[in-house]
């Protein structure tokens, strides 16, 4: 079964900082990967997904993620902290189907 | 254009009641799923609807949890006989076909007393 692993239930940056938000996947099958940003009281809202096309994959807000097959990683980035990416981000893999299986999700705090 | 909406968007109810939750996805979208977010974690897979089916229902927890959609839009998540341990975010998620991009709504948060 496909298992997603966020590392991390809490991180805090500072305002400008990096910031790196780890996600490991475990499947015998590169999966479709994606990263999903939780605002409070709204829904997901999809930053970037991954489907083999390229593996630096850039998505909305500055964020980008890359592939490493030989990591089974799928960490998210951005070089510059906002005070609005402060949020809860999830992880997610699909395996070329429709369930997605997340992550715990890791909560992103900015400081000013 | 309009996102995937669900109703209500709060729901308190008391232990043995029965619920229903609603959701209205995006305007074309074949395939339609249902998930469920408990305090700390992340969503878990409930169900997906292809069309008007239930393509694949693995995900419900067990026989009081059904979910319609009898038109192939709007679909329905009944939960029967509550039980405290049912309180929880339910998201549902649209999507053109059964492989691409799934969009959620803002959730129905469902607590049961």
């Amino acid at each position: 079964a496909q298992s997603v692993t966020q590392l991390g239930s809490h991180v805090s940056v500072s305002e400008g900082a990096l910031v790196l938000l780890r996600c490991n996947y475990s499947s015998s099958v590169p999966p479709y990967l994606f990263w999903y940003v939780q605002y409070p009281n709204q829904g997901l809202q999809l930053l970037l997904k991954y489907t083999s096309a390229a593996t630096l994959v850039k998505g909305i807000n500055g964020f980008e993620a890359e592939f490493k097959k030989s990591e089974t990683s799928f960490h998210l980035t951005k070089p510059s902290a906002h005070m609005s990416d402060a949020a809860e981000y999830f992880c997610a893999a699909g395996a070329g189907s429709y369930q997605l299986t997340f992550g715990k999700g890791t909560k992103l705090s900015v400081i000013p | 254009g309009a996102g995937v909406s669900q109703t209500p968007s709060n729901k308190v109810t008391e232990k043995g009641k029965y619920v229903e939750l609603r959701c209205d996805p995006i305007s074309g979208h074949t395939a339609l799923y249902w998930y469920r977010q408990s305090l700390g974690q992340g969503p878990e897979f409930l169900i997906y609807f292809q069309g008007t089916g239930a393509a694949d229902d693995s995900g419900l927890p067990n026989d009081r949890f059904f979910a319609v959609r009898p038109e192939g839009s709007v679909s329905t998540l009944k939960i029967q006989r509550t039980e405290r341990g049912d309180s929880a975010v339910y998201l549902c998620a649209s999507s053109l076909g059964n492989r691409d991009t799934q969009y959620f709504g803002p959730g129905t948060r469902l607590t049961v007393l």
